[in-house]
């Protein structure tokens, strides 16, 4: 079945761009989501992105899909310290009844 | 419009207890579904639900988690007996139909620790 990996933790200044990443194993998920888990707070969808386009841009955030390395990142440009939270990127499993698959989240620090 | 709604957000237990969570989805929503999410890890699928069919609950430990959806609306989750390792957050989402793309909504979670 699908597997969902990211990189637990990532640390950066304020101003700076922020770059999370997430592999996911397999080929046939559709749709690959973001989402943003705030300390106490249910799962916020930031952005998705269709398994035919490359890149998503939607304000600060830009998703780059790379499908042949099964690669997805999340950039946040200027990132603030209210951006300071758990992301978790998932994979909608379309051979396993359509179920979003989570990788173990990526907890961003944004320093001032 | 109103999002997902949650109750009780959050609840302490003694092992082989029981508790119940209750989840009412945003309107319209035929999708619903439970995760559990496991401090430090990322929410699995307990169970899912078209109006009040089971769509999939595979991964739900069916000798102490039940779950209900009633005329396709509100949800009940409830655990019994408890243990320790139940000890998570429960997290009730849903969207408005089992379709490939359509926007899964995640309420805030019902806390359970489980001493």
């Amino acid at each position: 079945g699908e597997d969902v990996e990211q990189s637990l933790f990532l640390s950066v200044r304020e101003g700076d761009s922020s770059v999370i990443n997430c592999t996911y194993t397999d080929s046939s998920s559709t749709y690959l989501y973001w989402y943003k888990q705030e300390p106490g707070a249910g799962l916020q969808l930031l952005t998705y992105i269709f398994s035919n386009m490359d890149m998503k841009q939607d304000q600060r955030l830009t998703v780059l899909l790379n499908k042949k390395d099964k690669h997805l990142s999340l950039r946040i440009a200027d990132t603030q310290t209210g951006d300071s939270a758990i992301y978790f990127c998932a994979a909608l499993a379309w051979n396993q009844g359509g179920k979003l698959i989570f990788g173990q989240g990526t907890e961003l620090s944004v320093k001032p | 419009e109103a999002g997902v709604a949650q109750s009780p957000r959050y609840k302490i237990i003694e092992k082989r207890q029981s508790v119940a969570f209750w989840c009412n989805p945003i309107s319209g929503h035929a999708t619903l579904y439970w995760y559990q999410q496991i401090l430090g890890q990322g929410p699995k699928l307990l169970i899912q639900f078209q109006n009040n069919g089971v769509v999939d609950d595979s991964q739900l430990p069916k000798d102490r988690f039940s779950a209900e959806r009633l005329k396709g609306v509100d949800s009940t989750l409830k655990i019994q007996p408890a243990k320790l390792e139940d000890s998570a957050v429960y997290l009730c989402a849903s969207s408005f139909e089992l379709v490939v793309g359509n926007t899964i909504y995640f309420g805030e979670g019902s806390w359970l620790t489980v001493v």
